[in-house]
C-alpha cells in the first residue's frame, strides 16, 4: 500500500458524458501527478499540482482538466468522453524534498461505453 | 526530444535464471532514470533509480540496473528470479531541465515459468 489512494475504482459511463476522479497523496506530500495509461498508448503524464498550483503539464487533452484543493487531494475531470478515454487512470504523489520519487495510487479503470 | 525504449514487451523465463530487461534512453541532457513495476491489478511502484553516482543500482527485491552512459542504456537484472516477479516492468526518466516530467517506456511484462 503506497498510502495514495484513488476513488472510484472502477467507473463505467458513456460517450459524451463528464466524470470526475479523486485522489489523496500520502500524508506530507504536496505534489500530484496524473497518469493515463492504455494499450495502445502506454503510461502517458498527464498533469501535475504542486500545493495547489500547476506545475507541469503533458499529454492532456483540452476535455480534461484538473486541480488541487487546499487539503492537496486532487480531481481530474474528464469531459465529453470519447470511447478512445477508456483506460487506466493513475495519480501519484512525491514528498517536498525527493520530488524525483512518486508512489503510485492503485488506479481508476474507467469505461466509456 | 527524449524517450524511453523498452526493446522487449515480453520476456519468458524460467524459475531461477537470471533476467536482463533492457532500457535504452535518448536525451541531450542529463537524465534521472528510473525502473518501476507495475503487479497485476496494482499501482506503479519504485524498484530502483540512478540520480548520480556509482553507475550500479541495487532496488528492492534484489533487482540491480546499471547506467551506461556511453550506451544510453540502463538496463535491470536479478541473478534468480522467483515465480512471484511476474509483472510489467517500466523504465523511465526524468529530464532534468525545468520541472520534473517523467518519460515512461512501453513496458516489459516479465513471466517466470515454473
Amino acid at each position: 500500500d503506497s498510502g495514495v489512494t484513488q476513488t472510484p475504482k472502477h467507473l463505467i459511463t458513456a460517450t459524451g458524458q463528464r466524470v470526475t476522479l479523486r485522489c489523496s497523496p500520502r500524508s506530507g506530500d504536496l505534489s500530484v501527478y496524473w497518469y493515463q495509461q492504455s494499450l495502445d498508448q502506454g503510461l502517458q503524464f498527464l498533469i501535475q499540482y504542486y500545493n495547489g498550483e500547476e506545475r507541469a503539464k503533458g499529454n492532456i487533452l483540452e476535455r480534461f482538466s484538473a486541480q488541487q484543493f487546499p487539503d492537496l487531494h486532487s480531481e481530474l475531470n474528464l469531459s465529453s468522453l470519447e470511447l478512445g478515454d477508456s483506460a487506466l487512470y493513475f495519480c501519484a504523489s512525491s514528498p517536498p524534498l525527493s520530488t524525483d520519487t512518486q508512489y503510485f495510487g492503485p488506479g481508476t479503470r474507467l469505461t466509456v461505453l | 526530444a527524449q524517450s524511453v525504449t523498452q526493446l522487449d514487451s515480453q520476456v519468458p523465463v524460467f524459475e531461477e535464471a537470471p533476467v536482463e530487461l533492457r532500457c535504452n534512453y535518448s536525451s541531450s541532457v542529463s537524465v534521472y532514470l528510473f525502473w518501476y513495476v507495475q503487479y497485476p491489478n496494482q499501482g506503479l511502484q519504485l524498484l530502483l533509480k540512478y540520480l548520480s553516482g556509482s553507475t550500479l543500482v541495487k532496488g528492492i527485491n534484489g533487482f540491480e540496473a546499471e547506467f551506461n552512459k556511453s550506451q544510453t542504456s540502463f538496463h535491470l537484472r536479478k541473478p534468480s528470479v522467483h515465480i512471484s516477479d511476474t509483472a510489467e516492468y517500466f523504465c523511465a526518466v526524468i529530464v532534468t531541465s525545468g520541472t520534473y516530467k517523467y518519460i515512461f517506456g512501453t513496458g516489459t511484462r516479465l513471466k517466470v515459468l515454473a
